[in-house]
């Protein structure tokens, strides 16, 4: 079974402008979350969807958001880029519950000039 | 709200030395907890979870983790190092119903020294 792919692997953007993310889970799981790497924070929680609705949601500010669709791929969006969204954006896939082992893709480097 | 501490951001171990990292989580109830690697420029790959059904857990890699509930502690411990292990190692904590699926700590970078 393929596990979560991210597209794209490296992104190289400039401030204010927008980006938007992709990631396709294991087949037959339903849920995807997102999650931001920084040194300096670690890992911390973006937003959860599961069926095409967001189900949960991190401390971040408006500029970023998320969809999913009905063949359960997501993207995420963040707009008016600052140079502090610089980070490894990943996804992660589980089945259905919130205690379901989640499985990461190798994740987005996205770099904000 | 749920949180991990990891103690210490650095750990080095000769090749074949016992491998201990710590964690500690906060939770109000019981948790779901769960150890992930990376390697570098790589995403988490699972290395084991705890669900409650056994306190001792064994993942891959030789890998495995006590959950103690008393001392609040998820250690991971492998008995015999090897360089193949140098990697950052996450703990994580999740409860059902929680407004955060997963609640990272800030990582331990393993070094295996030959």
């Amino acid at each position: 079974k393929a596990g979560v792919t991210q597209t794209p692997r490296y992104l190289i953007k400039t401030r204010g402008q927008q980006v938007t993310l992709s990631c396709s889970p294991i087949s037959g799981h339903r849920s995807v979350s997102w999650y931001q790497q920084t040194p300096g924070q670690g890992l911390q929680f973006l937003f959860e969807y599961f069926s095409e609705t967001q189900r949960n949601k991190g401390n971040f500010p408006g500029r970023f958001s998320g969809r999913q669709f009905s063949n359960s791929r997501s993207e995420m969006n963040v707009s008016t880029l600052e140079l502090g969204d610089s980070a490894l954006y990943l996804c992660a896939s589980s089945l259905d519950m919130a205690t379901d082992t989640q499985y990461f893709g190798p994740g987005t480097r996205l770099t904000v000039l | 709200a749920q949180s991990v501490t990891q103690l210490g951001s650095h750990v080095s171990v000769s090749e074949g030395a016992l491998v201990l990292l710590r964690c500690n989580y906060s939770s109000s109830v019981p948790p779901y907890l769960f150890w992930y690697v990376q390697y570098p420029n790589q995403g988490l790959q699972l290395l084991l979870k705890y669900t409650s059904a056994a306190t001792l857990v064994k993942g891959i890699n030789g890998f495995e983790a006590e959950f103690k509930k008393s001392e609040t502690s998820f250690h991971l411990t492998k008995p015999s190092a090897h360089m193949s292990d140098a990697a950052e190692y996450f703990c994580a904590v999740s409860v059902q119903g929680g407004s955060e699926k997963l609640v990272f700590g800030k990582g331990t970078k393993l070094t295996v020294n030959p």
